[in-house]
């Protein structure tokens, strides 16, 4: 199995231009999470969806973001428009679950963002 | 919302002797805790979860105890060798939340 795929690996732009990150799940599963990841808050969750559908976004911190998954096999986090402090790791994930979240995660490679 | 606090943010240690990290959670709903693994540049990997309904778990040189009254669990590495060198981050589950915590950068000097 190919694990999550994420791209691109690295994104540099200059703010107020939009982000779009990529994300596709392992073959099988169901639940897909975006996190964020910096040095200062840690790894946040943004959202999960479960069979596409989004389950918690209460982690998403503003407007400026938003994702979708149109299918089981492809989601996007997309920033618009971008800020400095939106700098950070972003890290897709996914597991085989019913929609809790109590199943094992499989994280990507991540998209380092960096905003200028 | 849950909280997951975890302890020390920081430990170095000596290549073959033992690494305990301590993680608090506060909700007493939270029934699955997963450790992950992250090494510097790399992704986050699962090395050992456990769940409410079990109060150690053990996988080769690595270990889990859960202490669900107190609302604590913590990760034990035995005989540590210079590859166990990363952070390690708690998390706490409570159905459809996932909490994680703050990190251990974990060290092991040859």
């Amino acid at each position: 199995d190919a694990g999550v795929i994420q791209s691109p690996r690295h994104e540099v732009t200059e703010m107020g231009q939009e982000v779009t990150l990529r994300c596709k799940p392992i073959s099988g599963h169901n639940s897909l999470f975006w996190y964020r990841q910096t040095m200062m808050r840690g790894l946040e969750l943004l959202i999960y969806f479960n069979n596409n559908v989004p389950i918690d976004d209460s982690g998403m911190p503003e407007d400026r973001f938003s994702a979708k998954m149109p299918n089981a096999s492809f989601s996007t986090l997309k920033i618009q428009p971008s800020e400095p402090r939106d700098s950070a790791v972003y890290f897709c994930a996914s597991s085989y679950g019913t929609g809790l979240v109590d199943q094992p995660q499989h994280f990507g490679d991540g998209t380092r963002l960096s905003i200028l | 919302g849950e909280n997951v606090e975890q302890h020390p943010s920081t430990l170095s240690v000596q290549e073959g002797d033992s690494a305990v990290i301590k993680c608090t959670y506060s909700d007493s709903a939270s029934n699955y805790f997963p450790w992950y693994k992250q090494e510097l540049g790399k992704r986050p990997q699962l090395i050992i979860d456990i769940r409410s309904n079990v109060g150690e778990k053990k996988d080769q040189r690595i270990a889990v105890t859960l202490n669900k009254t107190a609302k604590h669990f913590s990760l034990h590495i035995t005989e540590t060798q210079p590859e166990d060198s990363a952070v390690y981050f708690c998390a706490a589950v409570n159905d459809y939340k996932l909490s994680f915590g703050a990190g251990t950068t974990v060290t092991v000097r040859a």
